[in-house]
């Protein structure tokens, strides 16, 4: 069966820090990674990864994709307490698969 | 541009009742979806129509759920009846154009069912 595995479920760490999220799959044929964050609702677009090694990065955050050994990495450095929300990794071919996500808290 | 609106925000019912939950996707999008997310659980995929079609229903889990898009607008889905096991957070989203290499699929904010 299809399965996107997201480490840590959850991580709490102090304004400043640099977090890494791990995204790991077992999904046989799919288009692209996404990357989600999920505050109070509905999750928003951050990323999406198709192409193995191609650093994406928006601001503080950066994601990659390895396809070889089936993980993507979220990066996020100098945490700022607006970062905290869950943030999801799902795998699109038509329908999107999701990993149950990554609750990260930023502490003032 | 108003994006995709579910409604209710929130239902509370009773195990037997019956629910409709009901989306309004971005006004032009083919492709509406429908998730659900059971507490402790992920976010999993119900159904995808384009426009009034049914597209892939794979993801329903039984014949207690109705999900239907007359008029290839908006999109409802009915619970009927409802057991405890439904409780969760019920997801809608659309994408633009039906068939395209890559279509950007835009969230609504859920709307949590609790079946007491």
């Amino acid at each position: 069966e299809d399965k996107v595995v997201q480490s840590p479920l959850s991580l709490v760490v102090h304004e400043g820090d640099t977090v890494t999220l791990n995204c790991s799959y077992e999904v046989t044929n799919f288009r692209s990674l996404l990357w989600y964050k999920q505050e109070k609702k509905a999750p928003t677009f951050l990323f999406m990864l198709t192409s193995s090694g191609i650093e994406k990065k928006s601001g503080r955050l950066s994601s990659i994709l390895d396809k070889k050994e089936l993980f993507s990495i979220l990066n996020i450095t100098a945490t700022q307490t607006g970062d905290s929300a869950i943030y999801l990794c799902a795998l699109r071919d038509d329908k999107i698969i999701f990993g149950k996500g990554t609750r990260l808290h930023i502490l003032p | 541009e108003a994006g995709v609106t579910q409604f209710p925000s929130h239902s509370v019912i009773e195990k037997g009742q019956t629910v409709t939950l009901r989306c309004d996707p971005i006004s032009g999008h083919d492709n509406l979806y429908w998730y659900r997310r059971v507490m402790g659980k992920e976010i999993k995929f119900l159904l995808h129509f384009v426009k009034e079609s049914k597209q892939d229903e794979s993801g329903m889990p039984n014949n207690r759920f109705l999900a239907e898009r007359t008029g290839g607008t908006y999109s409802t889905l009915k619970v009927q009846p409802a057991e405890l096991e439904d409780s969760g957070v019920y997801f809608c989203a659309s994408s633009q154009v039906a068939g395209a290499t890559y279509n950007e699929q835009f969230f609504g904010p859920g709307t949590r069912l609790t079946v007491l």
